[in-house]
């Protein structure tokens, strides 16, 4: 069964410091993964996803088959990166199946 | 271009009534998407179109709820009748269909079931 875990649902940093969102996934096969994000009072949108490698507003995250991860990360949090953020995997049928979301918060 | 559009915003019912959601995807999505997303938890997906056939509804607790989208376009969601545990957010989404594309979320409808 398809299984998203992100195992803090509440995360607060200093504005400045480096932020982790931890994301694991269960194996199966290839994964597709995905991070979306929910700012304050806006819609839930795509923030990354796995297979373009790319960095959006400062947050890459890396796809580690080995320990089935893909934590988010960014170097120096800044306050509007405070959001709900949900990991996501693709199933077979192009829907996604979300973790229950870590709320950040950037302590100013 | 426009995103997507849900309506109505918020809707309060007493168990047992019915209700319906409406969803306007972005023009050209060949794919809806309508999830549920409990108060703590992570959207769940109910039930998938292409076009106007159901891709997978495997979640679709079919003896209260329902959704058609018969033209291709437009969809609707109904529950009939509605339980205290179905209180949640109702999200629709959209996407061009293709593998591991992007979905694009409409703002939600905040059911309340009292």
């Amino acid at each position: 069964a398809q299984r998203v875990t992100q195992p803090e649902k509440l995360l607060s940093v200093f504005k400045g410091a480096p932020v982790e969102l931890k994301c694991n996934y269960s194996y199966s096969g290839s994964p597709e993964l995905f991070w979306y994000v929910q700012y304050s009072r806006q819609r839930l949108q795509l923030l990354l996803r796995h297979i373009s490698r790319e960095s959006i507003k400062g947050f890459t995250a890396d796809l580690n088959k080995g320990e089935t991860s893909f934590h988010l990360k960014k170097p120096f949090a800044q306050e509007e990166d405070s959001a709900m953020y949900y990991c996501a995997q693709g199933t077979g049928a192009n829907n996604l199946f979300f973790g229950t979301g870590t709320r950040l918060t950037v302590i100013p | 271009e426009a995103g997507v559009a849900q309506s109505p915003r918020y809707k309060i019912i007493e168990k047992r009534q019915s209700v319906a959601f409406w969803c306007n995807p972005i023009s050209g999505h060949a794919t809806l998407y309508w999830y549920q997303q409990i108060l703590g938890q992570g959207p769940k997906l109910l039930i998938q179109f292409q076009n106007n056939g159901v891709v997978d509804d495997s979640q679709l607790p079919k003896d209260r709820f329902s959704a058609e989208r018969l033209k291709g376009v437009d969809s609707t969601l109904k529950i009939q009748p509605a339980k205290l545990e179905d209180s949640a957010v109702y999200l629709c989404a959209s996407s061009l269909g293709l593998a591991g594309g992007e979905q694009y979320f409409g703002p939600g409808t905040r059911l309340t079931v009292t």
